[in-house]
C-alpha cells in the first residue's frame, strides 16, 4: 500500500484565494482525520470522518474552512477565502476501526498564504 | 477534556546514553496513550501505545514507555540513544468519543549528539 497520499505537497497562494487540499486514505481504513500543525499551536485536530460521515468538526477554526469526504478513497479540506494566519502544515491521517489502532499520517501539505 | 503535556521543548542527549522524553496526561476515564515521532518534512509515525495491561510498553526502534497512574505520566525511554533518533516526539491521548481522534502534546525535539 502506498500509504496516505496528500496533494499538493506545497501550496503558495495569495490572501483571499480559495485553497483545496486533497487526501487519499489507505484502502480499507474507515476513519479519516485532518490535522493542522503550526509552531504556535502544535498539532490541532480539525475534523474527522467515520465511513465518510463527519463525526466531529469542533476543531475547524471558522466557516472559511470546510471538509468533505465524498467516498471512502478521497477527502478534501477547503479554505475560502484564505488568510495569512492559515499558513501551516496540514496533515491527513487514516485508521481502521475504533479499537485504538494507530493513525497513519500522510506527508502533509505545506500551505503558505501571502 | 483529554489532554497531554510535554514539559520539555528540547532534550539533548549524548549518543549511547539513555534518553527520556516526558509526558503527563489528564483524562476522564481510562487513558489511552500514544507516542508518535516526526522526522523532518514527514508525517507522524506511530511508535507505541498503552491501552491496558503491563505498565511498560515496548514499541518501534527500541523505544519503550512507562505508564505511571499515580503520577499520571507516560514517559518515553530508550536505553541507548542513536543519532538517528533525533526527531520531534509527540505524546497523544485518545479523545472521549470512543474513536481514534487523538489529541497531541506540543512536541519535544530530541537531539542526539554524536
Amino acid at each position: 500500500d502506498a500509504g496516505v497520499i496528500q496533494s499538493p505537497r506545497h501550496e503558495v497562494t495569495e490572501m483571499g484565494q480559495e485553497v483545496t487540499l486533497r487526501c487519499k486514505p489507505i484502502s480499507g481504513h474507515d476513519y479519516l482525520f485532518w490535522y493542522r500543525q503550526t509552531m504556535m499551536r502544535g498539532l490541532e485536530l480539525l475534523i474527522y470522518f467515520n465511513n465518510n460521515v463527519p463525526i466531529d468538526d469542533s476543531g475547524m477554526p471558522e466557516d472559511r474552512f470546510s471538509a468533505k469526504m465524498p467516498n471512502a478513497s478521497f477527502s478534501t479540506l477547503k479554505i475560502q477565502p484564505s488568510e495569512p494566519r492559515d499558513s501551516a502544515v496540514y496533515f491527513c491521517a487514516s485508521s481502521f476501526g475504533s479499537t485504538n489502532e494507530k493513525l497513519f499520517f500522510g506527508s502533509g501539505t505545506q500551505l503558505s498564504v501571502l | 477534556a483529554q489532554s497531554v503535556a510535554q514539559p520539555e521543548d528540547q532534550v539533548n542527549v549524548a549518543e549511547g546514553n539513555p534518553l527520556t522524553v516526558k509526558c503527563t496526561y489528564s483524562v476522564s476515564g481510562n487513558p489511552y496513550l500514544f507516542w508518535y515521532v516526526q522526522y523532518p518534512n514527514r508525517g507522524l509515525q506511530f511508535l507505541l501505545k498503552y491501552i491496558t495491561g503491563d505498565n511498560l510498553v515496548k514499541g518501534s526502534y527500541g523505544f519503550e514507555a512507562e505508564f505511571n497512574k499515580s503520577q499520571t505520566s507516560f514517559h518515553l525511554k530508550k536505553p541507548s540513544a542513536l543519532v538517528s533518533d533525533s526527531a520531534l516526539y509527540f505524546c497523544a491521548v485518545r479523545g472521549q468519543t470512543g474513536a481514534n481522534n487523538l489529541f497531541f502534546g506540543t512536541g519535544t525535539r530530541l537531539t542526539v549528539i554524536p
